[in-house]
């Protein structure tokens, strides 16, 4: 079954610690989306691939990086966590096709201390 | 350029309709519909497209009107199921796959 994952689910941790956000999708999609968004509010976009060795960054100025090596996979990384990123970060694909219809994953609530 | 959308939150009785709006300052290529539940991912509903195409659940019903770059998500006979916020993402005509979402519209459903 065609789906979109995100690990680890909940994470607290610490600040100043690394963290990696994973990202997979089985859909075979080209277009791939991070978004954070806090309890209630609007979607951001803070990063955006179009495929392999592709990516930018969204609207939302964000101190994390990405990469994507591969069309299924698009972790997101950052480098020194701070209470300041507490927040649900989302993953999402598309096809980039006439509807570019977007499928989320879970999402992973991080809480940094 | 954040879509504007209305109301902020509804409260309805089971059976009752809402209308949610979005519109838009900048000429669109599409608008985008999603409902989120709390703690869950948001799920799409319905896409239109400029030019009058959309696809979307069947129990799902929306308008996108071009000339003002507004668009209405029409809930009729609501159900439970309906309760959460509805999101509305836009695809401006020069944003390349990108979409900016509004600010949400919850919606309460009571038995």
């Amino acid at each position: 079954e065609a789906d979109i994952y995100q690990t680890p689910r909940y994470l607290v941790i610490g600040t100043g610690k690394k963290i990696t956000l994973e990202c997979s999708q089985t859909m075979g999609h080209d277009k791939m989306y991070w978004y954070q968004q806090d309890p209630g509010m609007e979607l951001h976009l803070i990063h955006y691939s179009y495929g392999v060795n592709s990516t930018e960054k969204g609207d939302l100025s964000s101190e994390s990086t990405v990469s994507r090596i591969r069309t299924e996979h698009f972790p997101l990384t950052l480098e020194s966590a701070r209470p300041s990123h507490t927040s649900q970060y989302l993953c999402a694909s598309s096809d980039g096709t006439t509807y570019n219809e977007q499928f989320f994953g879970p999402g992973t609530r991080l809480t940094v201390l | 350029q954040q879509p504007v959308q209305s109301p902020q939150a509804v409260i309805l009785r089971e059976g009752e309709d809402a209308v949610i709006n979005c519109s838009s300052s900048k000429a669109l290529y599409s608008v985008h519909w999603y409902r989120q539940k709390h703690g869950e991912a948001p799920v799409f509903l319905m896409i239109l497209l400029k030019g009058g195409e959309q696809k979307g659940h069947e129990k799902i019903s929306a308008s996108f009107n071009e000339k003002k770059q507004q668009s209405s998500l029409y809930l009729t006979a609501s159900q439970l199921s309906y309760s959460g916020t509805y999101f509305c993402g836009t695809e401006r005509m020069d944003s390349n796959y990108q979409l900016i979402w509004g600010a949400g519209t919850k919606l309460i459903i009571k038995p």
